[in-house]
């Protein structure tokens, strides 16, 4: 069982290029969430979708923005990368944004030169 | 507003000793609760959570943590520390119409000794 994947898992990318992190997950889970890790941050929420056809920003969604592809999918796009958005990038997902238990993916880590 | 602060952002114990992390929260709602780990390279694992009911709640590897209204705490313990312990820890508060939407804390960093 899969549960939460992520890809890439490293990237490194220039100052004004783009790219999107991807995320599915294989719970059959209504919510999903992004955050980034940042070191002596935690992890700060950028933007989350409670389900399917729905989104909603987190404390920092400024410079990103998300797609909810279908239940399993959830991608998020920096549209011009900053040297700012170097971070570890967390996707996770929960069976619904009542329940409360989230499961994490492994991370990806961006770097922006 | 929902916030968590970590006192301590490094924690050092010896083998065999208490582990006590600490965590305290603020909540504008009535709050759920959680602990998570983090081994090096890896993502964010449930340690234990409290919604509501029992305010000790026992997770998993032999942690356990009790949420006090009255302190707005909710501490995590382990009687015995093990070599394997050594990680991030996290403690986070959710709640309110979307309780997936968890407010961390900035993490203490666990070092157990021989």
């Amino acid at each position: 069982n899969a549960g939460v994947t992520q890809t890439p898992k490293f990237q490194v990318l220039k100052t004004g290029q783009s790219m999107t992190l991807q995320c599915a997950q294989d719970m059959n889970h209504n919510s999903m969430y992004w955050y980034r890790q940042d070191p002596g941050m935690g992890l700060r929420l950028i933007y989350y979708s409670a389900s399917e056809g729905t989104t909603d920003k987190g404390e920092v969604p400024n410079g990103y923005n998300v797609s909810r592809l279908n239940k399993r999918e959830f991608s998020l796009r920096l549209e011009s990368a900053a040297p700012s958005q170097t971070s570890v990038y967390f996707c996770a997902s929960e069976p619904s944004h009542l329940i409360a238990e989230a499961f994490f993916g492994q991370g990806t880590r961006l770097t922006v030169v | 507003a929902q916030s968590v602060t970590q006192l301590g952002s490094h924690v050092s114990v010896s083998e065999g000793a208490l582990v006590l992390l600490r965590c305290n929260y603020s909540s504008s709602v009535p709050p759920y609760l959680f602990w998570y780990v983090q081994y090096p390279n890896q993502g964010l694992q449930l340690l234990l959570k409290y919604t509501t009911g029992a305010t000790l709640v026992k997770g998993i590897n032999g942690f356990e943590a009790e949420f006090k209204k009255s302190e707005t705490s909710f501490h995590l313990t382990k009687p015995s520390a093990h070599m394997s312990d050594a990680a991030e820890y996290f403690c986070a508060v959710g709640g309110g119409s979307t309780l997936g939407r968890l407010y961390f804390g900035r993490g203490t960093q666990l070092t157990v000794w021989p």
